[in-house]
């Protein structure tokens, strides 16, 4: 089966850096993804890494270890925007898989 | 304006009767698929569908049904509801699920079956 693993909770200041870990165990896979969702809303998407290293998008980055079956999803500067729940997912044949979320508060 | 439509957002109900939840996406995707979403338990994949009339299980599809006639549309059926399938539904489409093809959802369907 596929399973992906993640904090429930983390809490940073504004400003900060904070980084999200996501252990996954799977048969086999394309790629991490990394997907936000604020409280009522939908999922939107926010990287993918399908090789081994960091993929920067602004002040979002996300790292894979295909060999740790690890990765993580990176924030910098952070905003108070950013409070919200962040998930790992993978795409495996014709399904995907997502972790049950991380629930980042930023506070000021 | 690319977007998935899912409706209704709200919707209650009682232990089964039979009800419909539409999605549409403008984006002419191939791969669309359902989620619910519960709290401590993530997003998990109801059914997906690859093309037209191509449809096939995830990981939690009993007691659902869906449809793939046209390209755009994927309807969510619940023929029978029951209380334990109260949570919150989102309808997502993509390019593939191969490597780097995102995820689009819909707004979410807020689904109570008393």
């Amino acid at each position: 089966g596929q399973s992906l693993e993640q904090p429930s909770e983390v809490t940073a200041v504004e400003g900060a850096i904070v980084q999200i870990n996501c252990t996954y165990q799977t048969s086999g896979f394309y790629g991490l993804s990394w997907y936000q969702q604020h409280d009522g809303g939908a999922p939107t998407f926010l990287s993918y890494n399908a090789l081994d290293g960091l993929e920067e998008t602004g002040r979002f980055s996300s790292f894979l270890s295909r060999s740790d079956s690890y990765g993580y999803l990176l924030l910098q500067e952070l905003q108070m925007k950013d409070s919200a729940s962040y998930f790992c997912a993978v795409g495996n044949f014709n399904k995907f898989y997502f972790g049950s979320g991380t629930k980042l508060n930023v506070k000021p | 304006e690319a977007q998935v439509t899912q409706n209704p957002r709200y919707l209650i109900t009682v232990t089964g009767k039979k009800l419909t939840v539409t999605c549409s996406q403008n984006m002419n995707h191939e791969y669309m698929s359902w989620y619910r979403q519960d709290p401590g338990l993530g997003l998990r994949q109801i059914y997906y569908s690859m093309n037209v009339e191509v449809t096939d299980k995830g990981d939690v599809p009993e007691g659902y049904k869906v449809s793939r006639k046209e390209k755009r549309n994927f309807p969510l059926i619940l023929e029978s509801p029951s209380p334990n399938q109260t949570s919150l539904y989102f309808c997502a489409s993509s390019t593939s699920v191969r490597a780097g093809e995102k995820l689009f959802f819909g707004s979410g369907t807020q689904l109570s079956v008393l």
